[in-house]
C-alpha cells in the first residue's frame, strides 16, 4: 500500500455515461496527479494539481474533467468516451519536489 | 522535449541471478531526477529508487542498486539475488526540478524458479 487509494478499480461504460473516477491520498502531499497507461506505451501524464490549482492540461479531449475539492482528493469526471479512451488510470500524488507515489489504478474499459 | 527510452521490452532472469535493466535518456539540463519504479501484476506502481543527477555516487536500496552514467545519460538498474516478487513491468522515470514525470515504455521481468 502506498497511501494513495482509487475507486472503482474496474469500470465499464458505454459511451453515452457519466462516471467518476476518485483518488484519496492519506500522505499528506500537496500535489496530485492523473495519468493514462495504455499497452505498450508510456505513461502519459493527463493533469496536475498543485494545492488543489490545476497546473497542467496535458491536451487532454474536454470528455475528462478533473476536479480537486482538496489536497486529498482528486476526481476524473467521464462523459461521452470513445472506446480508445479503454485504458488504466493512475493516479498519484507528491510533495512538490519529490518522487510520486502511485495509487492501483481504475482499469477502464469503453464498449 | 526530454525522452526516455528502455531498449529492452522483456527480461528474464533466473532466481537468485543477477539482472541489469538498460535506461536512457535525452535531456539538455544538468540538474534533474530518475528513479525507477516497480508495478506487479496486482498494477500499484512502487518507486524502487532515485537518483539526483548532482549526485556522482550510485544510489542503492538493499538488492537493487544504479549504474548512473551523467555523461552517457544512462541510468541502468541491477537486481541481485533476484526473487520471484521482483517479477513486474520496470519504468525508468525523468523529472526536471519541479517538471512532471517523464516515463519509458518499461521492460516486463520474468523470473525463472
Amino acid at each position: 500500500e502506498t497511501g494513495v487509494t482509487q475507486t472503482p478499480r474496474h469500470l465499464v461504460m458505454g459511451m453515452t455515461n457519466k462516471k467518476s473516477l476518485k483518488c484519496e491520498q492519506h500522505l499528506g502531499h500537496n500535489a496530485m496527479y492523473w495519468y493514462k497507461q495504455s499497452a505498450k506505451k508510456p505513461l502519459e501524464l493527463m493533469f496536475v494539481y498543485n494545492f488543489k490549482e490545476q497546473t497542467e492540461n496535458n491536451s487532454v479531449p474536454s470528455r475528462f474533467s478533473p476536479e480537486c475539492p482538496n489536497s486529498s482528493h482528486l476526481f476524473l469526471h467521464l462523459h461521452t468516451l470513445q472506446p480508445e479512451d479503454s485504458a488504466l488510470y493512475l493516479c498519484a500524488s507528491s510533495r512538490q519536489v519529490s518522487e510520486q507515489y502511485f495509487g492501483p489504478g481504475t482499469r477502464l474499459t469503453v464498449t | 522535449a526530454q525522452t526516455v527510452t528502455q531498449s529492452q521490452p522483456e527480461m528474464s532472469v533466473q532466481e537468485a541471478e543477477t539482472v541489469t535493466l538498460s535506461c536512457t535518456y535525452d535531456t539538455s539540463e544538468s540538474d534533474y531526477y530518475l528513479f525507477w519504479y516497480k508495478q506487479p501484476p496486482s498494477r500499484q506502481m512502487i518507486l524502487v529508487i532515485r537518483q539526483e543527477a548532482y549526485k556522482q555516487q550510485n544510489a542503492t536500496e538493499n538488492r537493487f542498486s544504479v549504474n548512473f552514467q551523467k555523461a552517457a545519460k544512462s541510468f541502468s538498474l541491477k537486481i541481485s539475488d533476484s526473487q520471484l516478487g521482483d517479477a513486474a513491468m520496470y519504468f525508468c522515470a525523468y523529472r526536471e526540478g519541479n517538471e512532471k514525470l517523464t516515463f519509458g515504455t518499461g521492460t516486463r521481468l520474468t523470473i525463472i524458479p
